[in-house]
């Protein structure tokens, strides 16, 4: 089973630049979230969906978009790339509000 | 609001010692509680799970948890420490909305 996978693993981007992380789940969870993880401040909710066609706002949201087309796909885009978004970001997914989320490996993203 | 605290940011422990590692939540109705564990350059995996019976939970790799209402905590406990123990450890409450919301985390260190 691949579970949620994230590409890219590693991505340089220069201030004012977009671009998109990609995440995909197989497991048919409805529930998928994004965070982004910096030392010494644990895990932080960016955005999180409940189901196709469905996003929310988590802890730290500026910044970002995102959007639910299909159940698998939970893209996390970023509109102007600054500094302060250098971070490992990771996708999760879960199947209910009660069940562990499962998460992918990370992409390290560093903003010159 | 949901919270949770880990007091520690790092901890050392020898090689054969016990370990706790300690975590404290806010949250308004009963918790789904976790404990994920991370090793460095990988994603989160999940070690153990509370939502409701036992109050003495078992997970992976020989750890367990106790949660004490009373005291709003989740202790993570094994023990005797191993040195591929050394890692990160996150405890996490499941929060309304689906979300999870994670601790700062504390590392492991392991001395032989």
């Amino acid at each position: 089973n691949a579970g949620v996978t994230q590409t890219p693993k590693f991505q340089v981007l220069k201030t004012g630049q977009s671009m998109t992380l990609q995440c995909a789940q197989d497991m048919n969870h409805e529930y998928m979230s994004w965070y982004r993880q910096d030392p010494g401040m644990g895990l932080r909710l960016i955005h999180y969906s409940v189901g196709a066609g469905i996003t929310d706002q988590g802890e730290v949201p500026n910044g970002y978009n995102v959007s639910r087309s299909t159940t698998e796909d939970f893209p996390l885009r970023l509109l102007s790339a600054a500094p302060s978004q250098t971070s490992v970001y990771f996708c999760a997914s879960t199947y209910d509000r009660n069940t562990e989320a499962f998460f992918g490996q990370g992409t390290r993203l560093t903003v010159v | 609001a949901q919270s949770v605290t880990q007091p520690d940011i790092h901890i050392t422990v020898s090689e054969g010692a016990s370990l706790e590692l300690r975590c404290n939540y806010s949250y308004g109705a009963t918790p789904y509680l976790f404990w994920y564990v991370q090793s460095p350059g990988q994603g989160l995996q999940l070690l153990l799970k509370y939502f409701s019976g036992d109050t003495l939970v078992q997970g992976i790799k020989g750890f367990e948890a106790e949660f004490k209402r009373s005291q709003s905590s989740f202790n993570l406990r094994k023990p005797s420490v191993h040195w591929s123990d050394a890692a990160e450890y996150f405890c996490a409450v499941g929060a309304r909305g689906f979300k999870t919301i994670f601790g700062a985390g504390t590392r492991l260190f392991v001395k032989a």
